[in-house]
């Protein structure tokens, strides 16, 4: 079985300040892996995804992610964090099989950007 | 586009009653997910429908729970004899297809209190 492992529960940074967001997974085989934010009070919100190629992975509002597979992490960045990206983060995986589709969450990260 | 869209947005009801809440997926979409959102279980994958195939019902966590999806469109998810534990955020997500590369979108979830 699959599973992802959020090791930080909250991060805190201010405003202009990169941000890392943590993320290690397990799965057979190769993974697909992803990141979604959630906003108060809203659903999941889609941010980045590997799937194959460059282990650099580009993504929305800024944000990117490296895939790691000799330490099997995928951890989020963004250069210069804002205010707006307080939110919280999930992090997510499924394996490359065909036949299994649903995903595995991490537990989650609650980012904070101060002023 | 409209996104997923789901209903009630918010359910208070007592134990021991049944509860039905609803999800519209984006418009083309041939996959349909349910998770829950708990504080203590994080998120969890509930069930998956993809086209005409048999549901992946293996996230359901009770025969109480079950989900249908008609005309390949809109979903049900059913919770018979309602128990406090089954207070929840329920997110429904759908993607264009299973493959890789075919990101889940999220409702805004249903908020459901069992009193």
């Amino acid at each position: 079985a699959q599973s992802v492992a959020q090791p930080e529960d909250q991060v805190n940074v201010a405003e202009g300040n990169p941000l890392t967001v943590k993320c290690t997974y397990s799965v057979s085989g190769n993974p697909y892996l992803f990141w979604y934010v959630q906003y108060p009070n809203r659903g999941l919100q889609f941010l980045l995804k590997y799937i194959t190629g460059d282990n650099l992975v580009k993504g929305s509002y800024g944000f990117e992610a490296e895939f790691n597979k000799s330490q099997t992490s995928f951890h989020l960045k963004k250069p210069s964090a804002l205010v707006s990206d307080s939110a919280l983060y999930f992090c997510a995986v499924r394996p490359q099989r065909s036949n299994d589709y649903k995903l595995s969450f991490g537990a989650g990260t609650t980012v904070t950007v101060r002023a | 586009g409209a996104g997923v869209s789901q209903s009630p947005s918010n359910k208070v009801t007592e134990k021991g009653k049944d509860v039905e809440l609803r999800c519209d997926p984006i418009s083309g979409h041939t996959a349909l997910y349910w998770y829950r959102q708990s504080l203590g279980q994080g998120l969890e994958f509930l069930i998956y429908f993809q086209g005409n195939s048999a549901p992946d019902k293996s996230g359901l966590p009770s025969d109480r729970f079950s989900a249908e999806r008609t005309g390949g469109s809109v979903s049900t998810l059913t919770i018979q004899r309602t128990q406090q534990e089954d207070s929840a955020v329920y997110l429904c997500a759908s993607s264009l297809d299973t493959g890789a590369s075919y990101e889940q979108y999220f409702g805004p979830g249903t908020r459901l209190t069992v009193t």
